[in-house]
């Protein structure tokens, strides 16, 4: 079945230090990959989508390249801020409407 | 566009009580909603797939009988936590999906306390 493997948190930065966090997958198919995004207490936020290989979704100062021939969608941003410290899910989904697989979940924590 | 929301945002309710929980997309139509349950610093656990005017499709695991999906409009689906006990308690997580589109909407959540 298909599978999500993120890398364990949590991971704790300094502001504007660079941030990346791994992800790699397992499918049958050709999924659209996802990051979505928790702050404390909230629900999950969509952080950024790729639907074919080689594709780059970006939002906010974060990427992730749609790596097929890896089968990763790692997640990168160039300079954090406290305000990005939350927990971030990688996911996929084989087509539409069909369910989200998970990963783990990183959570990262950014310092001042 | 794009907006689920989740009524309640928190319920604590003793052991042995029934919980509902709704969740709405507020400006599409969502054929599909999926229902998530996460425990403290884990991933979400997809518990179930609703689809409107149909059976709940429910993962492995999951009690049909204690966790009441009905999804009886494009816009609405409650999960109804019956003869609930402590380790009920979690963070239920609601998410919709519109036909074109491989993204799923996710409402804020709903705490759950079983005393």
């Amino acid at each position: 079945g298909d599978s999500v493997t993120q890398m364990e948190g949590p991971v704790t930065l300094s502001e504007e230090a660079f941030l990346t966090i791994n992800c790699t997958y397992t499918a049958t198919g050709y999924p659209s990959l996802f990051w979505y995004v928790q702050y404390p207490g909230e629900g999950l936020q969509l952080l950024l989508k790729a639907t074919k290989a080689d594709d780059k979704g970006s939002n906010k100062g974060f990427e992730a390249t749609y790596r097929k021939e890896t089968t990763s969608f790692h997640l990168e941003k160039g300079s954090v801020q406290v305000s990005d410290s939350a927990v971030y899910f990688c996911a996929l989904s084989e087509g539409a409407g069909n369910k989200l697989t998970f990963g783990g979940g990183t959570r990262v924590l950014v310092k001042p | 566009g794009a907006v689920v929301s989740q009524h309640p945002s928190r319920v604590i309710c003793k052991s042995g009580t029934s919980v509902k929980i709704e969740c709405r997309s507020l400006d599409f139509q969502a054929t599909t909603m999926f229902w998530y349950r996460q425990f403290p610093k884990k991933s979400l656990m997809l518990m179930a797939t609703s689809n409107e005017g149909s059976k709940a499709t429910y993962e492995q695991g999951v009690e049909k009988d204690k966790f009441l999906i009905n999804h009886a409009s494009l816009t609405l689906s409650t999960l109804t936590v019956t003869s609930a006990h402590p380790e009920d308690s979690s963070f239920y997580i609601c998410s919709a999906n519109r036909d074109t589109s491989y993204e799923q909407y996710f409402g804020p959540g709903t705490r759950l306390t079983v005393t």
